[in-house]
C-alpha cells in the first residue's frame, strides 16, 4: 500500500509563529486531504487538495503531485490551533478505496 | 458539524461482551467507512460501504463486522470485546465509493465512539 510519512513529528511553538508541515508519499494519489484532530479528539476537514494550493484563513496548503510531497503552511498560530495534524490519500485495498493517514503532527501552540 | 452522526459517545462494557456502533452518514452521502484509532495503531481503516454493499476491507478482525440498511445508516458490531479493542472508532461518509482520476471524494468524518473494554 501506499506509505504516508509526516514530519516533524512534534512541534512547539509560540502564538504568533508561523510553521510548515511536509506529507510524503510513496505513489500518484487520486486524494489527499488535511485533518486537524482537536484535542477534543473531533477530526475537522482543513483541505481537499490531490494537487495545487489552496489557502484558508491563515491556513493554506500546497501539493505536488509529481514529486509526491504535500505542505501544509499555519501563519501565525494561535493556541487553538494545536493538536494534532494528520495527512491522509487515497488508497487501494482488496478491491475498495480508503483513507491511508499517516502518523500526524502534533503541535502545541503556547501563549 | 461535519453532519457525520454516531451514537453513542462513550461506552464502557467489559471483556467478552458485545456492542453495536451507529453512524448516519451526510446526507446524499452514499459511502460509509469505519476507520479505529488506538495510540499504538494510529488511525487504520476497517470497512467501507457503497449504497449498502461492502466495497472494502482494511485490517477488520474476524470478530468485527458491519452493515450499511437501505437508508444508509451504518452499524459496527464488535463481538468477544478484548482490552486491546479499547479505541476511538470514526464513521465518515462520501458522496462515491472512490475519488477516480480527476474525481471529488472527500471524507467527512463523524464525532467518534470511544470504546472502553475493563
Amino acid at each position: 500500500g501506499i506509505q504516508v510519512e509526516q514530519s516533524p513529528p512534534d512541534l512547539i511553538l509560540q502564538e504568533g509563529a508561523n510553521s510548515t508541515l511536509r506529507c510524503n508519499f510513496s505513489d500518484s494519489v487520486n486524494n489527499l486531504q488535511w485533518f486537524h484532530q482537536n484535542p477534543w479528539g473531533q477530526l475537522i476537514n482543513l483541505f481537499y487538495i490531490p494537487s495545487g494550493t489552496k489557502q484558508n484563513g491563515r491556513l493554506s496548503a500546497t501539493t505536488v503531485a509529481t514529486e509526491r510531497y504535500s505542505l501544509l503552511y499555519i501563519s501565525s498560530s494561535q493556541t487553538t490551533d494545536s493538536g494534532v495534524y494528520f495527512c491522509a490519500v487515497e488508497m487501494h485495498s482488496n478491491s475498495g478505496y480508503a483513507l491511508n493517514f499517516g502518523k500526524g503532527t502534533s503541535l502545541l501552540v503556547t501563549p | 458539524d461535519s453532519g457525520v452522526t454516531q451514537t453513542p459517545k462513550h461506552l464502557i462494557t467489559a471483556t467478552g461482551q458485545r456492542v453495536t456502533l451507529r453512524c448516519s452518514p451526510r446526507s446524499g452521502d452514499l459511502s460509509v467507512y469505519w476507520y479505529q484509532q488506538s495510540l499504538d495503531q494510529g488511525l487504520q481503516f476497517l470497512i467501507q460501504y457503497y449504497n449498502g454493499e461492502e466495497r472494502a476491507k482494511g485490517n477488520i478482525l474476524e470478530r468485527f463486522s458491519a452493515q450499511q440498511f437501505p437508508d444508509l445508516h451504518s452499524e459496527l458490531n464488535l463481538s468477544s470485546l478484548e482490552l486491546g479493542d479499547s479505541a476511538l472508532y470514526f464513521c465518515a461518509s462520501s458522496t462515491h465509493h472512490h475519488s477516480g482520476p480527476g474525481g471529488y471524494n472527500e471524507q467527512f468524518f463523524g464525532p467518534g465512539t470511544r470504546l472502553t473494554v475493563l
